[in-house]
């Protein structure tokens, strides 16, 4: 039963355009969200998160978008950059029930930005 | 820096042979956490501490074990490794449990011969 799911398992964007990566989810306990960004061989690397009494956080080039009545949300990256060429992991967390301060995850999606 | 800090970065060993990965914290944090993810697919928790306190995933094989002598230090277990054991080792601690940021160490590559 996966939970959250990236339903694009790549996405190729060119340099100085909007990359827009998304993520739903089925569990209606997530009230917590994040995105990660890993390159090969390192840790996820913590970019932005949303509370679910949110509809939108910014964080310079960074945007997460929250649509909870779809259970859906979304990362917009304006303008996206080559050194952005990584896998990007959809997160989620509830304060409650058996999800409770854990993070479940999607399965990523590769994002390459050519120059 | 503050940091999550993994050693060894890259473990082998042999099917069978007991190993030992280790996780090192300076954030103080309450909360630490060991993932598994295998190429191509979401890191999978396996277990974690909230202080001195042991949480188990329910589907975490009786091979893996942890301990947390103390709040900088986590080391996760591997009875008997096999094959299907190889995979990225992630550590991740975070202040509290509820709505809070969870931050990775580097990983630690297991192979097992």
């Amino acid at each position: 039963d996966q939970q959250v799911k990236q339903n694009s398992p790549s996405l190729s964007v060119q340099e100085g355009r909007i990359s827009i990566l998304n993520c739903d989810y089925t569990n209606s306990m997530f009230d917590y969200f994040l995105w990660y960004k890993k390159y090969p061989a390192e840790g996820p690397t913590f970019l932005i998160s949303i509370s679910s009494i949110k509809d939108k956080n910014e964080d310079g080039r960074f945007t997460v978008f929250l649509n909870k009545s779809a259970k859906h949300l979304s990362l917009h990256i304006v303008p996206s950059q080559p050194g952005d060429s990584a896998v990007y992991f959809c997160a989620a967390s509830a304060t409650g029930g058996t999800s409770y301060g854990k993070l479940t995850f999607g399965q990523g999606t590769i994002l390459t930005v050519h120059p | 820096d503050a940091m999550v800090i993994q050693n060894p970065r890259y473990q082998v060993t042999q099917f069978g042979k007991p190993v030992t990965l280790s996780c090192s914290q300076t954030l103080n944090h309450n909360v630490m956490y060991w993932y598994q993810q295998k190429s191509s697919q979401a890191p999978k928790l396996l277990f974690h501490y909230y202080d001195k306190d042991f949480n188990n995933e329910a589907d975490t094989p009786d091979n893996f074990q942890s301990r947390r002598p103390n709040t900088s230090f986590c080391f996760l277990d591997i009875r008997s490794p096999g094959l299907g054991d190889a995979a990225m080792y992630l550590c991740a601690t975070s202040r509290d449990r509820a709505a809070e940021t969870q931050y990775f160490g580097p990983g630690t590559r297991l192979l097992v011969l």
